[in-house]
Parts: C-alpha cells; sequence; structure tokens
C-alpha cells in the first residue's frame, strides 16, 4: 500500500519569500512521485514529477523538489512566490512501471496564501 | 476537445436519488480514471479504465457506486440510492498513454454533488 502525508494543511507567505511544502510518503515498492496544483474552480495541473534520474526535478511556474529516498520525502520549493501561485497544492505518488499499480495516491493538500 | 468535460458540474440530489456523472476524455486518451474529492482532502481512488475495460476498480467505496466507459471514450459515474457521505467533488481524468506510469494526468473540472 502507498501513502502520502502533506503535515502542513495551510502555509501562509509573503510575496516575494520563499516557499517550501512538505511532503513525505510510504510504499513498499518502488514509486514516482508528483506534484498538482489547484487553482480556484478550475482542474488538477501537473507541476512537476520525479521519475528516475537526478533527484531535483525542475517544473513550471518556478517551482521545483527534490526526491530524497533515504528520508522518504519529496518537498517542493520555489525562492519567490507571486500572489499567483495562492492556490492548492497536492503531493502524489504511483507505482513505478514494474508494480503494476496504475493510480495515483494523492496527500490531503496544502493550501498557499501568498499575501501581499 | 480542448480538455476533459465534466457534467453535471454541479448536481443537489436528495437522499435515495440515482445520480449520472460523465466524462468527455481529452480525444485519444486511453486512460480513463475517477477520483473522489470530500471537503479539505486530497483525490481518492475510485476506478481505472484502459480502453472500455474497467482494469481497476478497487476504490469504489460500496456496490451503490458503478461505473462504464462502453466505446472507450466518454465515461459515466452512476451512484445509486445516494447517500449523505456520498457529498464530494467527482474528478475524471485522462491520459494519453499508461497514466499511473508517467503521471502525466488531465483532469476536469469537477461533478459537485450535494446528497441533501
Amino acid at each position: 500500500a502507498q501513502s502520502v502525508t502533506q503535515l502542513d494543511s495551510q502555509v501562509p507567505v509573503f510575496e516575494e519569500a520563499p516557499v517550501e511544502l512538505r511532503c513525505n510518503y510510504s510504499s513498499s515498492v518502488s514509486v514516482y512521485l508528483f506534484w498538482y496544483v489547484q487553482y480556484p474552480n478550475q482542474g488538477l495541473q501537473l507541476l512537476l514529477k520525479y521519475l528516475s534520474g537526478s533527484t531535483l526535478v525542475k517544473g513550471i511556474n518556478g517551482f521545483e523538489a527534490e526526491f530524497n529516498k533515504s528520508q522518504t520525502s519529496f518537498h517542493l520549493r520555489k525562492p519567490s512566490v507571486h500572489i499567483s501561485d495562492t492556490a492548492e497544492y497536492f503531493c502524489a505518488v504511483s507505482g513505478a512501471m514494474d508494480t503494476g499499480r496504475r493510480a495515483l495516491t494523492f496527500g490531503s493538500g496544502t493550501r498557499l496564501q501568498v499575501q501581499p | 476537445g480542448a480538455g476533459v468535460s465534466q457534467s453535471p458540474r454541479y448536481k443537489v440530489a436528495k437522499r435515495g436519488q440515482d445520480v449520472a456523472l460523465r466524462c468527455d476524455p481529452i480525444s485519444g486518451h486511453v486512460s480513463l480514471f475517477w477520483y473522489q474529492q470530500a471537503l479539505g482532502q486530497g483525490p481518492e481512488f475510485l476506478t481505472y479504465f484502459q480502453n472500455e475495460a474497467q482494469l481497476d476498480k478497487s476504490g469504489l467505496p460500496s456496490d451503490r457506486f458503478f461505473a462504464e466507459r462502453p466505446e472507450g471514450s466518454v465515461s459515466t459515474l452512476k451512484i445509486q440510492r445516494t447517500q449523505q457521505e456520498d457529498s464530494a467533488v467527482y474528478l475524471c481524468a485522462s491520459s494519453l498513454g499508461l497514466a499511473g506510469i508517467t503521471g502525466e494526468l488531465f483532469f476536469g473540472e469537477g461533478s459537485r454533488l450535494t446528497v441533501l
């Protein structure tokens, strides 16, 4: 079984400040890791993903995440946030290619609130 | 189409009523997923189709939930004898290939079901 924990339900931050949204996962098999963003009244959009290779992954809108296998973490970071980054962010995990599991398992989400 | 389309966007049902939620995936997308998102929670997997074949329905919460994709395109999620605990946003997502591997899921805006 797989699970994802996002410890912070809300993260308030001032505009142009750095931010880190935490994600920890649990799985008995190899995994792929993802971050999705949900803007108000919109569907979820893929921000970035880790499948293999470099543990530092860059995504859209200046976000990046680092896969840490020993700590089973995949924290999302941005050096300087904008008001437009205000949204709900979801970390997700899926079984790797040889596990046969197709569905994503999502965390409960972190609401990023960027204040002027 | 340009994106994943879901209808209705909002549905209010009386307890015990049957409802049907429709999903039009992106044209040509092989994989289709249904997720349930309760208020303040992340999406929870319900079921997965590869073309017209329902390969995984392990997330359906009870036998009142039924999904189909008869021609490998449009999908319908049906909930019989709705209960208050069925109130949630139902998300549909599609992908060109084996989505659980790459995570390239494209989500619709969801159908918000409220059961009174």
